[in-house]
């Protein structure tokens, strides 16, 4: 059973980059297709973007001028890089796995929060 | 496309049958649109995918129903631990979208 944990600091201050990995145990992290997603308090559920080990990205058009993500497929790790963060930004961000038959995600980490406060 | 979830707050008692919607913009095909269940402090948990396919070990008091525009996630008698958030998601390409979620809570 493929199991999702997030890390990485909590805080970081406003203009900085937020930078958080995904580690995947359990399964091969060339098997599937790795997302972001986070929720700010008491909100609902915002798409990051995804990540494959092939290189292939796609981000939603709301963040995909400040989100870098990557694979690192020695530590069976994958990574998101938020630029230029503000209070907004402020969420519980979740790494997910994607299901493609199910078009769905299966899997989920329990969530990290970060605060954006200098 | 924008999903629109109704109602935004959802009262009821252990035992009764709760009816959730999930509206989108524009007409999308059944297979994409999927629900999570998300309790205080969790993350989302997989229960309905293709609108109308219980995730593996779901109970059979949820089920999901709808299509083109309109879809429905029905709890037939409501379990104390079915009190959450819910929340509809659509993918067909970019971006992947949630619905604003529906709260069931306890009246």
């Amino acid at each position: 059973q493929v199991q999702l944990q997030e890390s990485g600091p909590g805080l970081v201050k406003p203009s900085e980059t937020l930078s958080l990995i995904c580690t995947v145990s359990g399964d091969s992290i060339t098997s599937y297709y790795w997302n972001w997603i986070r929720q700010p308090p008491g909100k609902g559920l915002e798409w990051i973007g995804y990540t494959h080990h092939s290189g292939s990205t796609l981000y939603n058009p709301s963040l995909k001028s400040r989100v870098t993500t990557s694979v690192d497929t020695s530590k069976n790790q994958f990574s998101l890089n938020l630029r230029s963060v503000t209070a907004a930004d402020t969420a519980v961000y979740y790494c997910a796995k994607w299901a493609e038959p199910l078009w769905a995600f299966d899997i989920w980490g329990q969530g990290t929060i970060v605060t954006v406060s200098s | 496309i924008v999903l629109t979830q109704s109602p935004d707050t959802l009262s009821l008692s252990p035992g009764e049958r709760a009816t959730l919607s999930c509206r989108a913009s524009q007409t999308v095909s059944s297979r994409n649109l999927i629900w999570y269940q998300q309790k205080r402090g969790q993350a989302p948990r997989l229960l309905i995918y293709g609108a109308s396919n219980r995730a593996t070990g779901l109970p059979d008091r949820f089920s999901g129903s709808g299509s083109g525009t309109d879809f429905t996630l029905t709890i037939s008698r409501l379990e104390p631990e079915d009190f959450a958030v819910y929340y509809c998601q659509h993918y067909d390409g970019s971006p992947l979208t949630f619905g604003g979620g529906t709260k069931v809570e306890i009246k």
